[in-house]
């Protein structure tokens, strides 16, 4: 495997289901981010992990709980959810988050669906 | 608040060029990205500027003015492949990044 993968590509859960989705990075980055889009609107950054560390938590509602074991994977657990969290969630890894002239390399992202 | 604005929707003709543009307003400035995304698939990177002016690369350019908090993407000769989302980003002052909701550009014979 090479580059950021993530799995499930596709996810249809209840809203009393209990669900985590994976990432991994094999470009031996130390930053990685899990991202929410939304038809026509713009990325909305969730969390940050920068070496195994979380920097950033956007106001993201408990029912998301990500976990960074290490700096190739990211998890994001999901319970209890609304069907509005129905959305393409992505993830995206880069060299460091405060070097600005990294790009972000982003997974396929999961297709969330919440019935 | 930080704001980038770009256009929804966008049509071109294959072989032709097209300009997206991209204005933003935010807390710093720390270089502006430009991503493709195709339909069902992962943003890709294009393009980053930091210093005013353009950065040529094949047949894509970006263009960015930092004392006008604009910037664009230049497409030349255009191909059926390159219908896609087109995404600007900026860093901010805590190097994150603000994204735009992406411009949509529809490529026709």
């Amino acid at each position: 495997e090479t580059g950021v993968t993530q799995t499930p590509r596709h996810l249809v859960m209840g809203m009393t289901n209990k669900k985590s989705l994976k990432c991994e990075q094999h470009l031996g980055h130390n930053a990685m981010y899990w991202y929410k889009q939304s038809a026509k609107k713009p990325l909305e950054l969730m969390f940050v992990y920068n070496f195994k560390e979380q920097t950033e938590n956007n106001s993201v509602p408990s029912r998301f709980s990500p976990e960074c074991p290490n700096s190739s994977h990211l998890f994001l657990h999901l319970h209890t959810l609304q069907p509005e969290d129905s959305a393409l969630y992505l993830c995206a890894s880069s060299g460091a988050s405060g070097d600005s002239s990294y790009e972000q390399y982003f997974g396929p992202g999961t297709r969330l669906t919440v019935t | 608040g930080q704001n980038i604005d770009q256009p929804t929707e966008m049509t071109a003709t294959e072989g032709a060029i097209v300009q997206i543009n991209c204005t933003y307003q935010t807390s710093g400035f720390n270089g502006l990205f430009w991503y493709q995304q195709h339909a069902g698939e992962a943003p890709t990177f294009l393009s980053y500027n930091v210093l005013d002016g353009l950065e040529e690369k094949g047949r894509f350019s970006s263009f960015l003015s930092r004392s006008k908090g604009y910037s664009y993407l230049l497409l030349k000769e255009l191909q059926m492949k390159d219908s896609a989302s087109y995404l600007c980003a900026v860093r901010d002052s805590n190097y994150q990044l603000i994204w735009g909701a992406g411009t949509k550009l529809i490529i026709k014979p």
